[in-house]
């Protein structure tokens, strides 16, 4: 069973390029996280969100709690956004985990 | 800034040895993570830990696994008997709360079962 569902599963984009990832998730939660890694494996956690919309720098994230539903949008695209971009949403206690987004941004 | 970090970064063990992951998480968080991550798949849920004890467990957290805060720095993962199918980058992550604070991820332990 899938609880979470991520798409693009791979993406490639220009530099500049306006990004766009989407998470579906059927439990429910009391917040979302979107994490970053990198071909070296750690992880970043990028946003954590529990409603509405949140803003670092070029990455957007937006989430729905009624449609069950998550965006995490980079604008600008740069080189060094290229990654794997999770989608984890929470109970508090557990995090379930999408299969994530390969992202690589061509200069 | 303050980080959790994570010992060995890489572990190498025979088949059916025990082994002990470290984790030191961000001083003032009160909730505790460990994920797994075979590679090339997804990462995983383990173990929740708050209050010296195991908040939630997922299928995979058996009795061949189990959680510790030894000292109220360290946060240790141990698993017994290792098997061939262990071999994962394990994670450990930390919050301040749950539910509705950031967790913070440790750069991972690869561990190798040979």
């Amino acid at each position: 069973k899938n609880e979470v569902e991520q798409s693009p599963q791979n993406l490639t984009a220009q530099e500049g390029e306006f990004i766009t990832i989407n998470c579906s998730y059927s439990v429910g939660i009391s917040a979302l996280h979107w994490l970053q890694q990198h071909p070296g494996g750690g992880i970043v956690s990028l946003f954590m969100l529990s409603s509405g919309k949140k803003k670092h720098g070029r990455l957007i994230a937006t989430i729905n709690i009624q449609e069950k539903h998550s965006s995490l949008h980079i604008t600008a695209s740069h080189p060094r956004d290229s990654a794997v971009y999770i989608c984890a949403p929470t109970t508090g206690n557990q995090f379930y985990f999408g299969t994530g987004t390969s992202l690589t941004v061509i200069p | 800034e303050p980080e959790v970090t994570q010992t060995p970064s890489h572990q190498v063990t025979q088949m059916g040895q025990e082994v002990i992951l470290r984790c030191v998480p961000i001083s003032n968080h009160l909730y505790f993570y460990w994920y797994r991550q075979i590679l090339g798949q997804k990462v995983e849920f383990l173990v929740s830990f708050y209050n010296n004890e195991i908040s939630e467990k997922s299928e995979i957290f058996d009795d061949q696994f189990s959680v510790e805060r030894p000292d109220g720095s360290n946060f240790t993962l141990k698993i017994r008997s290792t098997k061939l199918e262990d071999s994962a980058m394990y994670f450990c992550a930390s919050s301040e709360m749950t539910g509705y604070t950031e967790a913070f991820f440790g750069q991972g332990t690869r561990l190798t079962v040979v």
